[in-house]
């Protein structure tokens, strides 16, 4: 079966400079989730579109932007990059119903030199 | 606000002996209950999930989890263990309603030969 999608797996930047992660959801899911995990820490919730909208937002810096397209991928845009940006990101995706599981992708390996 | 607790850091325990994972939540209103396997430098694997029925829920790989509401938990369990389920495991909940999941911090299991 068709899985999250994330690309790059693995992705490093100096300080201060600008990084952009894509995620294509599972086919027919219009929901898109980003998340960060910072070394052995929980994934953090940043964001969430839904159709093109976003949906809820979480502890996502304002240096940060993200946004899903018309295709549903989605982007995640990170400006001024920092050290402690340095984490794994991930990219889920759902359908839009009542108790519908996130399926996550496999990550985006970001390190910050 | 919403939040779940996990309050061993590693889980012992012998191949063969069963398995059991602690999760206690906290959320206003009805709750969506998930567990999620990651392995090394891996994703987040979905494993099941709690939305309403029976208390019982049986998932994927042989896991099961019990909610149990006068508790506020949602034990994960596994009656006869495998080395290859050494990994770590994620409880989450969201808020029927809400996108946003909240994991918890991770409880790392080892199944030692």
């Amino acid at each position: 079966a068709a899985g999250v999608i994330q690309s790059p797996r693995h992705l490093i930047k100096e300080k201060r400079e600008t990084a952009t992660l894509k995620c294509y959801p599972i086919p027919r899911h219009d929901t898109v989730y980003w998340y960060q995990q910072g070394p052995g820490q929980d994934p953090q919730f940043l964001i969430s579109f839904y159709e093109k909208m976003q949906s809820d937002k979480g502890s996502i810096p304002d240096r940060f932007s993200a946004q899903q397209f018309s295709d549903y991928h989605s982007e995640l845009n990170m400006s001024s990059l920092e050290l402690g940006d340095s984490a794994l990101y991930f990219c889920a995706s759902s359908s839009r119903t009542p108790g519908d599981t996130q399926y996550f992708g496999p990550g985006t390996r970001l390190t910050v030199l | 606000a919403q939040s779940v607790a996990q309050p061993e850091d590693q889980v012992n325990v012998a191949e063969g002996n069963p398995l059991t994972v602690k999760c206690t939540y906290s959320v206003s209103g009805n709750p969506y209950l998930f567990w999620y396997v990651q392995y090394p430098n891996r994703g987040l694997q979905f494993l099941l999930k709690y939305i309403t029925g029976d208390n019982l829920v049986k998932g994927s790989y042989g896991f099961e989890a019990e909610f149990n509401k006068s508790q506020t938990s949602f034990h994960l369990k596994k009656p006869s263990a495998l080395v290859s389920d050494s990994a770590l495991y994620f409880c989450a909940v969201r808020r029927g309603g809400y996108q946003k999941v909240t994991f918890g911090i991770g409880t790392k299991l080892q199944v030692i030969p």
